[in-house]
Order: structure tokens, then sequence, then C-alpha cells
């Protein structure tokens, strides 16, 4: 394992559909995070697990998002209902954890277009 | 809120020279900043950062200075190589936190 893997690299989706992706983090990794990039925007943080145990959410992440890490190993972010303004590049990152400036290790982002 | 703020989209310089990137923050609680990578189609990867504590560190041609007063950063890169055409993001983030906060990014292009 050399990194952080997304999965699928591309998702197109029409308005109203259901979408699920996958992040398995580098694997001796504690803390898994979720960022979300749009066009012209740096990623924004929506939400991180420390093992299985979901810490902080955004007010970013509404009602039809949501996110899992059940064995504390991958994690998957489920967005109901998709809306155009979904469309964006969603990141996973990992990190050892522990000291909390540690820095993240990003995957290849999972870029989604809702039409 | 941007509490991060890149103000230059975009720098061109010649191979050989210095490349400057900037970043201003409004939060004088973060204390910690990193800068980020960018390839296209890739995610970011991590490049170099910098405690509140310091006001250098330095890194092979990567060097960041920080300037706690004026809540401005640096990227300074030298010698530019045509592989660090990138965009580059700065990222803050505070003890006890557990998120960094990006700015909106800098693409860089090196050429020859």
């Amino acid at each position: 394992d050399t990194g952080v893997s997304q999965d699928p690299r591309h998702k197109i989706t029409k308005r109203g559909q259901n979408v699920t992706f996958r992040c398995d983090p580098i694997s001796e990794h504690n803390r898994l995070y979720w960022y979300r990039q749009t066009l012209g925007q740096g990623p924004e943080f929506l939400t991180y697990f420390q093992n299985e145990a979901q810490l902080e959410k955004s007010r970013l992440l509404s009602d039809r998002f949501s996110a899992e890490r059940p064995k504390g190993s991958f994690s998957t972010l489920e967005i109901q209902r998709t809306e155009q303004g979904d469309s964006a590049m969603y990141l996973c990152a990992s990190s050892l954890g522990g000291n909390t400036n540690e820095k993240l290790f990003f995957g290849s982002g999972t870029q989604l277009s809702v039409l | 809120d941007q509490q991060v703020k890149q103000n230059s989209p975009s720098l061109s310089v010649q191979e050989g020279r210095i490349s400057i990137l900037n970043c201003d923050y409004t939060n004088s609680m973060f204390d910690y900043f990193l800068w980020y990578k960018k390839y296209p189609a890739e995610g970011p990867t991590f490049l170099i950062s910098i405690s509140s504590i310091k006001d250098k560190n330095e890194d092979g041609r990567f060097t960041v200075f920080l300037n706690k007063s004026a809540k401005h950063l640096s990227l300074h890169i030298v010698p530019s190589q045509p592989g660090d055409s990138a965009v580059y993001f700065c990222a803050a983030t505070r003890y006890n936190t557990d998120k960094l906060i990006f700015g909106t990014g800098t693409r860089l292009q090196v050429f020859p």
C-alpha cells in the first residue's frame, strides 16, 4: 500500500440519484478525512474519523451526506438525492493521528458530475 | 468568510529564477501552516510546513517564511524548475483542531 486510494475516479450521475464513494487510507493511519474541492477553490473540510469514530462534521455536510468508517479502515461517503451543486472533486486524506498538526496524505479524488 | 487567502491566482516564472507565492490569513488563532502542491488529476501533496514559533523553515529549494504580525506567509522556490509547475495551496490550522483551512491556490508555471 503506497498511498490513499479512492474509487471511482470519476462519477457521472443524474440529479436525484444516490452515489457512494470509497476511500482506502494508508494502512497504519488512524485518521481519515473527507474534503470537497470545487473549481477555483481550495479543498474544504467535510468530516473526519479517528479510527471508526466520526469526530467532526462541517456545516457543509447537509443531511443528504453521510460518511462511515465501519471497521476503522476504509471509509464510504454517500450522497443521497444528488443536486447539481454537489458537483465537485471529493478528496479523501489520512494521517497517523496523535499530533493534530500531522500532515495529511491525500488520494487522487473522485470527480462527481451531477447532470 | 475566507480565513486563508491567496490573492494571486497565477504566477509565471522563468526556469532558474525565484518563485514567491504569498498567503494571508485572518484568524490569529492559527498556529501551524502548510503548503501543498497539486498536479492535475492528482490529490494535493504535502510540501513544507511551519509552526508559529518559527519565522522560517527551509527544505532544499523550498523555504517558507512566516510574519505573524502581518498574518502573512510566503513560499520561496529557488531555483525554480519546470517540474515545479503546479497549483500551490496554503493551509492553516490551530492546535487541538483537526482540520486544515485551505486557500484558493496559486497556479505556478515555470517556463524554460
